[in-house]
């Protein structure tokens, strides 16, 4: 089974500043997908940035890139120029490529942007 | 832009009723999902439905849970004896193709008293 593992349960940062919200899993598998969504205080889930494993490039979604270390197996997300629209909480998963549909989400971080 | 729509957006319910948590998928979408967020823990997975039938489900979607795609959009959750600690957000989310961006719903939140 998968597990995904958000390490920092709350984190802060100015308006403006860039922050790095971190994220490991463990698998087995080879091919597989890991998102970031974000959760305002509406609780709506909100995608904000997506991977293939296959893929040696680091995705990007304007302020949105990720570090993907698939050695590593690290999923790290950073959010340059922070808004105050980004205060949320912020959730790493896991998607099989393996004829699993589930996604695994870890924790996730409760992100605080300050004016 | 098409969005997962869920009905209703907050459910209040005595322990031991039925419930019916309704979702209208992204119209195009053949994959489905439902997943639970008990306050202030992580989301966690329920069922995947495809074809008509149950594709996976979790030790948590036990005999007391279905899953109903009655007509062609709706796509349903009955928890059949609702207990207290089935309190949480439930969501519904959709795929075009496994393993592609899931659209989640706004969310239900359930409230067993």
């Amino acid at each position: 089974a998968q597990t995904v593992t958000q390490s920092q349960p709350e984190m802060s940062v100015q308006e403006a500043e860039t922050v790095t919200l971190s994220c490991t899993y463990d698998t087995s598998e080879s091919n597989y997908y890991l998102f970031w969504y974000k959760q305002p205080p509406s609780r709506q889930m909100i995608l904000v940035i997506r991977q293939e494993a296959y893929k040696q490039q680091n995705a990007t979604e304007n302020r949105f890139s990720v570090n993907f270390q698939k050695a590593a197996k690290s999923f790290s997300l950073k959010i340059s120029d922070s808004q105050l629209g980004d205060t949320a909480m912020y959730f790493c998963a896991f998607g099989s490529g393996a004829g699993s549909y589930q996604l695994t989400f870890g924790k996730g971080t409760k992100l605080s942007v300050i004016p | 832009e098409p969005e997962v729509t869920q009905t209703p957006s907050h459910q209040v319910t005595q322990m031991g009723q039925e419930v019916i948590l309704r979702c209208v998928p992204i119209s195009n979408h053949l994959y489905f999902y439902w997943y639970r967020q008990i306050l202030g823990q992580k989301v966690e997975f329920l069922v995947s439905f495809y074809n008509n039938e149950i594709s996976e489900k979790s030790e948590i979607f036990d005999d007391q849970f279905s899953v109903e795609r009655p007509d062609g959009s709706n796509f349903t959750l009955k928890i059949r004896s609702t207990k207290l600690e089935d309190s949480a957000m439930y969501f519904c989310a959709s795929t075009g193709l496994p393993n592609t961006e899931a659209f989640f719903g706004q969310g239900t939140r359930l409230t067993v008293v």
